[in-house]
């Protein structure tokens, strides 16, 4: 299986601050990354796709990057509803696997 | 707006099968990719598996042996069985759908609101 491995595993910011999160995945999956938001007790929220397209619906300040292995979720400018839990997906190969999450919490 | 609603016991003795299925409304679940992903509390994500409305299934092979998936296209509904549970099966299990846009629909854009299920006896 492809291991998906996040960083920082949690960290503080401040409303307006530019946010990046990263994500390596253990082998090449080309761009077949996926990034999803979890609020405390709902379920994730699909945000980017094909590691730099927008799901439909999600604020412009979110945005993907990268290819291969390495992969970054950028938040340019934080806002209060953006506290939450980040994961990243890759879906190059089976099993779908997911990152551990980077828990992003309010300074 | 697609809606997915899981649905089953909360609690499962251990050894026993766990049994949910998720219920799609606002849309047909024909021509679609559906999976189950599990949570134990305060812990990532793990798929557990995905059944085409053909039938078709592919399995996490951690959980293979154990995993059976349905799919009933009259009813808009799809179903898990996993047995033999024992403690480390307890987590929220959620249904979620296959986004079309993703290749192989193996990226989830619906999502149901999840639904704990403690094995204990």
């Amino acid at each position: 299986a492809i291991r998906m491995t996040q960083s920082p595993s949690s960290f503080s910011a401040s409303t307006g601050d530019r946010v990046t999160i990263t994500c390596r995945a253990s082998q090449g999956i080309s761009s077949y990354l996926a990034w999803y938001q979890q609020k405390p007790g709902k379920a994730p929220k699909l945000l980017i796709y094909a590691a730099s397209t927008l799901q439909g619906g999600v604020p412009s300040r979110f945005s993907g990057s990268g290819s291969g292995t390495d992969f970054t979720l950028t938040i340019s400018c934080l806002q209060s509803e953006d506290f939450a839990t980040y994961y990243c997906q890759q879906y190059y190969s089976y099993p779908l696997t997911f990152g551990g999450g980077t828990k992003v919490e309010i300074k | 707006q697609v809606q997915l609603q899981e649905s089953g016991p909360g609690l499962v003795k251990p050894s026993e099968t766990l049994s949910l299925t998720c219920t799609v409304s606002g849309g047909s679940i024909s021509s679609y990719y559906w999976s189950w992903i599990r949570q134990p509390a305060g812990k990532g994500l793990e798929w557990i598996g995905r059944i085409y409305t053909s039938g078709s299934t592919n399995y996490n092979p951690s959980l293979k042996s154990r995993v059976t998936m349905s799919v009933d296209t009259s009813k808009n509904q799809f179903s898990l069985k996993l047995s033999s549970v024992t403690a480390a099966d307890t987590a929220v299990y959620y249904c979620a759908r296959g986004a079309g846009h993703c290749s192989g629909g193996s990226c989830f854009d619906y999502w149901g609101q999840g639904t704990l299920v403690t094995v204990s006896s």
